[in-house]
């Protein structure tokens, strides 16, 4: 079975650059979650999706950061325009049911902004 | 709130000594409780989990954690570390009607030879 897959892992862009992070969750999985990890810290969230609908974002700095999650499949996250404090690694992760349960998370993307 | 402290910031130990990581939670109902493991440019792997019932758990690559209501831990233990368990460590609390895990900031383990 294929795992949580997320591209691209490294991403090297200046400040003010838009960015955008991919993951395809594993099949058969209706939430998907994006998490945001600082280096030397845990994962944070940022969004979580039942299905299409985004059911939790309330840590999504909506100012500049957006996600879309179009037939309840894969997800995109975007940053526009992207700061210096953005540098980071974002994890997606999806788990089968909606209530708390294992995640099966992704690799990450990591984030650089200069 | 929920939340998680994880008082090590790193470990070192020797390979073939045991190993036990601290973890303590805090919230205000029945807690689910995660033990995942993060190899370096990887993402997170379960260890382990508690949902209810026994309080020493059992999980993958020799681990085991103990859930101690009373002290609001929930501690991860190896008897003998091998170098490949040098990862970084993350306690993690939920709930049964929640949808949202509250990390600790994780413990990095190093493994000497």
């Amino acid at each position: 079975e294929a795992g949580v897959v997320q591209s691209p892992r490294y991403k090297i862009i200046e400040k003010k650059q838009p960015v955008a992070f991919w993951c395809n969750p594993i099949s058969g999985h209706n939430t998907l979650y994006w998490y945001l990890q600082n280096l030397g810290q845990g994962p944070e969230l940022l969004i979580r999706y039942e299905n299409e609908e985004a059911v939790d974002d309330s840590q999504l700095p909506k100012d500049r950061f957006s996600a879309e999650r179009l037939k309840g499949v894969d997800s995109t996250l975007k940053i526009q325009p992207a700061e210096l404090g953005d540098s980071a690694v974002y994890l997606c992760a999806s788990s089968p049911g909606g209530k708390t349960g294992e995640l099966f998370f992704g690799e990450g993307s990591r984030l650089t902004v200069l | 709130a929920q939340s998680v402290t994880q008082p090590d910031i790193h470990i070192t130990v020797s390979e073939g000594a045991s190993l036990e990581l601290r973890c303590n939670y805090s919230y205000g109902a029945t807690p689910y409780l995660f033990w995942y493991v993060q190899s370096p440019g990887q993402g997170l792997q379960l260890l382990l989990k508690y949902f209810s019932g026994d309080t020493l758990v059992q999980g993958i690559k020799g681990f085991e954690a103990e859930f101690k209501r009373s002290q609001s831990s929930f501690n991860l233990r190896k008897p003998s570390v091998h170098w490949s368990d040098a990862a970084e460590y993350f306690c993690a609390v939920g709930g049964a009607n929640d949808y949202k895990l509250s990390f600790g900031a994780g413990t990095t383990v190093t493994v000497r030879a």
